[in-house]
Order: structure tokens, then sequence, then C-alpha cells
């Protein structure tokens, strides 16, 4: 059994680009969040996505969006990238929406340059 | 505003002794508590939660005492052991939503 893949593993991007993080859930999960963990700091929840809708938000700005697909894998976006947003984002999966239950997966770690 | 703080960043300790590790909130709204261990290059995995309702819940070596007056809750793991080895994090959930709020993270090194 599966649990949640995210890719890629690692990525290097220069200031001002775009990048995008690809996430597939725990097979049997519907909902996926996403966290950035800056280092040194614990997880920050970005938003969470369920019934391809966002469904909550985190405090980041517009640059970062995502998306869900029909079979429940998700996107992260993020535009105009910052040297602050150097860091490693998870992804972690639940069922119907809720806190508990959740499975992260091992996380993309991007670093801008 | 960090509203959950785990205010040790590492912890030592030698094998079989036990380790305690503590975490304290400051939003009353929180209403389940979670402990995540975390591995270098892994993403988080679930070790034991508690519902603001109790104030005790054990799971093998591990357990999780929760002392709501205090807002702080606390994980013991006894015996310890080397494989232990690994970052903890505290998170919590509001009672309104499902997001995790996570503490900073404590280093614990469980020295043979």
């Amino acid at each position: 059994d599966a649990g949640v893949t995210q890719s890629p593993t690692h990525l290097i991007k220069t200031r001002g680009q775009q990048v995008t993080l690809r996430c597939s859930p725990k097979s049997g999960h519907d909902t996926v969040s996403w966290y950035q963990q800056a280092l040194g700091q614990g997880p920050q929840f970005i938003f969470q996505y369920y019934e391809e809708e966002e469904r909550q938000r985190g405090n980041f700005p517009d640059r970062f969006s995502g998306h869900q697909f029909p079979n429940y894998s998700s996107e992260l976006n993020v535009n105009a990238l910052l040297l602050g947003d150097s860091a490693l984002y998870l992804c972690a999966s639940s069922l119907g929406g809720l806190g508990l239950g959740y499975t992260f997966g091992s996380g993309t770690r991007l670093t801008v340059v | 505003d960090q509203q959950v703080k785990q205010n040790s960043p590492s912890l030592s300790v030698q094998e079989g002794r036990i380790s305690i590790l503590n975490c304290d909130y400051t939003n009353s709204m929180f209403d389940y508590f979670l402990w995540y261990k975390k591995y270098p290059a892994e993403g988080p995995t679930f070790l034991i939660s508690i519902s603001s309702i109790k104030d005790k819940n054990e799971d093998g070596r591990f357990t999780v005492f929760l002392n709501k007056s205090a807002k702080h809750l606390s994980l013991h793991i006894v015996p310890s052991q080397p494989g232990d080895s690994a970052v903890y994090f505290c998170a919590a959930r509001k009672t309104s939503g499902s997001r995790l709020t996570f503490g900073e993270g404590t280093q614990l090194t469980v020295n043979p």
C-alpha cells in the first residue's frame, strides 16, 4: 500500500522563478494538505484541498496556489520565488477533511538561490 | 504568534532511561493534541494523540499527559531506545478546523 508520494524530492530554483510541486495521496485518502517547514521550525499550514476545492488556508500570500485533481492528487504552485521560500514542503493526506489520520510524504526540499 | 511552543530544541538521554518532551500552547480552542516523530529525509509520522477531555493516554512505551489548566502537555518515553532518536513535534487542532498547528520540534538523542 503506497503512502504519500511527493515529487520532485529536491529542487533548486532562481529568485523570481515559478515552481510546481506534486503530491499523490495515500490510497483511500481524499484530502490533501500542504505544509512548509523552514529550517529549525515546525511545519506551517499552507492550505488544504478537498473535493477539488481549497477548503482552508493558512497565512501565506497569494503567490502560493494549489490545485486538486479528480484522482485526489494535488499540486502546489509558488510564483515569484523569494529566498525565504527555501524550505521543505510537506504534503499530508487524510480522509474526509479531518485533521486526524494524517499521513505525510517525505517532502520536497526547495532551495531558492 | 506561536500558539504551540516546544521550548527545548534538544534533549539527550541514556538508553533505558525516561525521555520527557514538553509542549505548551496558548489557544484554548485546541481540542486535540498529537505528537509526531520525524527522521531525517522522511516525513513526520504519527506517534500518539490525546483529546482535550482526557488527561492521559498510553500506547506501549509512549504516554502523553495533558494539563489543560496549565495549557501544557508532555510526552514520556520509557524506556528510551537508540531508535527513538529523532525530532519530535507537538501539534494541536482547533475545534472548528482540521489544520494542525505545530511546535518547533525537539531533537531527542538516546545514547547507547
